[in-house]
């Protein structure tokens, strides 16, 4: 079946500018996480929704936003962009209790300049 | 709230084995094992549910003591295909936030 497709693979954006990151989850999995992840920070949760709610939240700030829709796509927007949200952007998703782990997507490459 | 894993780094011959700790400060309800080789995304290896639990395939086994909010990534006779950095991830109940340790890089040489 049908991995977890993130979309676009890599972005350059310029400070101050916003993002919109995409994830496709599993066929049938209604739970999808963000993580950021760079080289110093690992991998840190930013939001998990489920049936189109948003269940927990990191702490990040306000300019971090999600949503999912019926179909458990997912988006994920940063708006006003900053150096240091340059980094990696994974999500993954998983049915309903995790019990099978959690898949992965080959995640979003940001940059910004 | 983020786990803490020991050691940061281990660099292995083939055929040797490695112990990767995963240690919590809140209560682990479950806890997963993941390895991400380098440019890729994390894979799943594993999941524990309970306390005293242990599991394995192949040569990576781990285990869960949940008195001590611990859990353990053994790996035998490493190969080099092992290489790779290893997460554990605890929570949750479900619906509890779900967080990633701080990750251990393995290195196995020939």
């Amino acid at each position: 079946k049908a991995g977890v497709t993130q979309t676009p693979r890599y972005l350059i954006k310029t400070r101050g500018q916003q993002v919109t990151l995409s994830c496709s989850p599993i066929s049938g999995h209604r739970s999808v996480s963000w993580y950021q992840q760079t080289p110093g920070q690992g991998l840190q949760f930013l939001f998990e929704y489920f049936s189109e709610t948003q269940r927990n939240k990191g702490n990040f700030p306000g300019r971090f936003s999600g949503r999912q829709f019926s179909n458990s796509r997912s988006e994920m927007n940063v708006s006003t962009l900053e150096l240091g949200d340059s980094a990696l952007y994974l999500c993954a998703s998983s049915g309903i209790d995790s019990l099978y782990g959690y898949t992965f997507g080959s995640g979003t490459r940001l940059t910004v300049v | 709230q983020q786990p803490v894993q020991s050691p940061q780094a281990v660099i292995l011959r083939e055929g040797e084995d490695a112990v990767i700790n995963c240690s919590s400060s809140k209560a682990l309800y479950s806890v997963h094992w993941y390895r991400q080789k380098h440019g890729e995304a994390p894979v799943f290896l594993m999941i524990l549910l309970k306390g005293g639990e242990q599991k394995g395939h192949d040569k990576i086994s781990a285990s869960f003591n949940e008195k001590k909010q611990q859990s353990s990534l053994y790996l035998t006779a490493s190969q080099l295909s092992y290489s790779g950095t290893y997460f554990c991830g605890t929570g949750p109940n479900t619906g509890n936030q779900f967080y990633f340790g701080t990750g251990t890089s393995l290195t196995v040489i020939p």
